[in-house]
């Protein structure tokens, strides 16, 4: 099974300050999608950002951009000006041939 | 009305029940999903509907049996399921038909308990 793998079960960042989630993943197809989904304590997953591997350039939005380092299979979160509502599990996720995959999980806690 | 809603909250049943859950969306969205997420773990994408025809079905036992009766409505039969299929139950819908590039808005999910 190609994988996903985020290597930090649990990270906490101080409000205001800057924090990374790792991902890596496993792949021998050249063509693929990678997304960050975040899930708060309601439950209702929301997608954070996007990025197409085909494209070199990293994803941004907003407080939220990614490190995309293809030959590496790495696809990291970088969230800037840490808010108390980044506060959730955020998901790493891969898609490609009908098949998404998604990575064990990040709880990212936000201290005031 | 841009949200998916899930129906019940919460469900309890037996390994001989038969159950439904239901996901509607009235944002005319094309796509829809089922996923299950069990407890401390990533969700894990069950179906997928494009048109209301089954397009993906990840290997997933008989006993989770999907409908979609319409654009706006999805539906997972359970029938003589398992402990272990006890889980939280995700539905999702995407406005158009691709995984890849269409962002999915998820419900907040059902818990299910099987005794």
């Amino acid at each position: 099974a190609q994988t996903v793998t985020q290597s930090q079960p649990e990270m906490s960042v101080q409000e205001a300050e800057t924090v990374t989630l790792s991902c890596t993943y496993d792949t021998s197809e050249s063509d693929y999608y990678l997304f960050w989904y975040k899930q708060p304590p309601s439950r209702q997953m929301i997608l954070v950002i996007r990025q197409e591997a085909y494209k070199q350039q990293n994803a941004t939005e907003n407080r939220f951009s990614v490190n995309f380092q293809k030959a590496a299979k790495s696809f990291s979160l970088k969230i800037s000006d840490s808010q108390l509502g980044d506060a959730a599990m955020y998901f790493c996720a891969k898609y490609n041939n009908n098949d998404m995959r998604f990575g064990a999980g990040t709880r990212l806690t936000v201290k005031p | 009305d841009t949200e998916v809603t899930q129906t019940p909250k919460h469900l309890v049943m037996g390994m001989t029940n038969k159950k439904s859950l239901k996901c509607e969306q009235h944002m005319g969205h094309r796509a829809m999903y089922w996923y299950k997420q069990k407890a401390k773990k990533p969700p894990e994408l069950m179906f997928v509907y494009s048109y209301e025809k089954l397009s993906i079905n990840e290997s997933v036992p008989s006993r989770f049996s999907p409908e979609c009766p319409n654009s706006s409505l999805l539906n997972l039969h359970l029938h003589a399921l398992q402990p272990e299929d006890s889980a939280l139950y995700l539905c999702a819908s995407s406005p158009g038909t691709s995984v890849s590039t269409d962002t999915q808005y998820f419900g907040p999910g059902t818990r299910l308990t099987v005794l």
